[in-house]
């Protein structure tokens, strides 16, 4: 079965520090993969979408930047965090049917 | 004009009741419909999709769609306090799997 993992649950980070989060997908190939981010309060909002290793689409100007190094990775980064990039990272794959979500990550920037 | 619209609640329903969630989108070329359900700090999770006109039914939930009317509603019958979440209506378009959001509705069953 598929399963999709994401890394690390938690983050507190100084502004302006950097920034790495991972998603992985099993059981499956070639998945198109998504970034999400959920303000406190607010809806999701897609930051990057890929449809296969190095294809990136970038749907929200910001700070932020996305890459697939491998069929079944998807890592989210910034150089230098802002206060507003706190929120709740999700990752997410498109199967038969809708998305399936990783448990996502909360960020915390002090 | 937002893309998908979803009353925010929070929305009270006696536990053992009939918990009614409706959705609105604005575009005319929307193919699929999702709903989720996401309890405090975890992520979303799918509860049912649903393409066609018409009821779709699958346990005690039951997805209605209205294309002529854009229109999508889940309704949760013989509610338990467990449902107790926050909804998402998701919805994309013919030949394009990404899914554009509501901002949820937050559903509390009071036992």
């Amino acid at each position: 079965s598929q399963t999709i993992h994401q890394w690390p649950a938690t983050l507190v980070q100084p502004v302006g520090s950097p920034l790495s989060l991972e998603c992985t997908v099993e059981g499956t190939s070639n998945p198109n993969l998504y970034w999400y981010r959920q303000a406190a309060g607010r809806g999701l909002q897609l930051l990057f979408y890929s449809v296969g290793i190095g294809q990136i689409s970038s749907e929200v100007p910001q700070n932020l930047s996305a890459s697939r190094p491998q069929d079944r990775q998807f890592i989210l980064s910034s150089k230098k965090l802002l206060l507003s990039d706190s929120g709740f990272y999700l990752c997410a794959w498109t199967g038969m049917y809708g998305y399936t979500f990783g448990s996502g990550t909360r960020l915390t920037v002090v | 004009q937002k893309e998908v619209e979803q009353n925010s609640g929070p929305l009270s329903v006696p536990e053992g009741a009939i918990a009614s969630l409706n959705c609105t989108y604005s575009d005319r070329g929307s193919q699929s419909f999702f709903w989720y359900r996401q309890y405090s700090g975890k992520s979303p999770e799918l509860i049912m999709f649903i393409y066609s006109n018409g009821d779709k039914e699958d346990g005690r939930f039951t997805a209605q769609l209205n294309k002529a009317s854009q229109y999508v509603s889940l309704l949760i019958r013989d509610s338990q306090p467990s449902d107790s979440a926050t909804y998402l209506c998701a919805v994309n378009m013919f030949g394009n799997e990404k899914l554009t959001f509501g901002t949820g509705t937050r559903l509390t069953i009071i036992p």
